[in-house]
C-alpha cells in the first residue's frame, strides 16, 4: 500500500523558534498534500491543502502565515510552524492523495510538536 | 457545510462479542463517508469507506458499515471482537461535492476490548 512519512516524529521547541515538519509519499506521487492538527482526546482538523506547484489553501482561522505550507515537489510537503508558542503544541498529521480523481488519503504517522 | 457526530467517546466490549460504533453525518451534498482507525503510537488507517455505491460496506479486518440516508447514519460493526481491535476509531465525511477534498473528522470512539 502507498506509505507516507513525517520527520521528525517528536520535536520539543522553545517558545519564539520555527520549527519545520516534513511530510513525504514514499512509493507515489501525490499531487495533493492535507495538513491536520490533533489536539489531546480531540478530533483532527484540517488545517490546509496544498497543490503541488501552487499556494496553499487554508480552512478558516488557520493563520498561513503563521503555518507556512510548501509543496516543491510530488512527493515532499513541508509545515512550518513560526514564531511556535506553548497553545501550538499540537499533533500534526499530513496525507497525501494521488489524484483529484480519488477521495482516499494516505495519512502519515504524525509529528508531536511540544513548546516551551 | 457538513459535520460528523459519533455517539459516543468509549466503548467497551468483551472479546468475541459485537462491536457497534455509531456515527451520524450531515452535509450538503451526497456525501463520501469513511472510518478510519488510529492504534496508539501509529498512524491513520483506512478501514472503509461509502461513495454512493452499495449501501452496505464491507472493509478490511471484518469490519462493515451500513449507509442509511433516512437515518443520516454510517454504523461501524464487527460480529466478533478481537484483542486487537482496540484503537480509537474515526468517522469522518468529505469535505466537498466531490468527496475529493480535506475530510472532516468526527471526534473520535475508543474501543476497549475486555478479555
Amino acid at each position: 500500500g502507498a506509505v507516507v512519512s513525517q520527520h521528525p516524529s517528536r520535536v520539543i521547541c522553545k517558545s519564539g523558534t520555527s520549527v519545520k515538519i516534513e511530510c513525504r509519499s514514499l512509493d507515489f506521487q501525490a499531487t495533493t498534500m492535507f495538513w491536520y492538527r490533533q489536539f489531546p482526546k480531540q478530533s483532527l482538523m484540517l488545517m490546509a491543502t496544498s497543490n503541488e506547484g501552487s499556494k496553499a489553501t487554508y480552512e478558516q482561522g488557520v493563520e498561513k502565515d503563521k503555518f507556512l505550507i510548501n509543496h516543491a515537489s510530488l512527493t515532499l510537503s513541508t509545515l512550518t510552524v513560526t514564531s511556535a508558542h506553548p497553545e501550538d503544541s499540537s499533533f500534526y498529521i499530513c496525507s497525501a492523495r494521488v489524484s483529484r480523481n480519488t477521495d482516499t488519503q494516505y495519512f502519515g504517522p504524525g509529528t508531536r510538536l511540544t513548546v516551551l | 457545510a457538513q459535520s460528523v457526530t459519533q455517539l459516543d467517546s468509549h466503548v467497551s466490549v468483551s472479546e468475541g462479542t459485537p462491536v457497534l460504533l455509531r456515527c451520524n453525518y450531515s452535509s450538503s451534498y451526497s456525501p463520501s463517508l469513511f472510518w478510519y482507525v488510529q492504534h496508539p503510537n501509529k498512524g491513520l488507517q483506512l478501514l472503509l469507506k461509502y461513495t454512493s455505491a452499495a449501501t452496505l460496506v464491507k472493509g478490511i479486518n471484518g469490519f462493515e458499515a451500513e449507509f442509511k440516508k433516512s437515518e443520516t447514519s454510517f454504523h461501524l460493526t464487527k460480529p466478533s471482537a478481537h484483542m486487537s481491535d482496540a484503537a480509537e476509531y474515526f468517522c469522518v465525511v468529505s469535505a466537498d461535492e466531490g468527496g475529493a477534498d480535506g475530510l472532516t473528522f468526527g471526534k473520535g470512539t475508543h474501543l476497549i476490548i475486555q478479555p
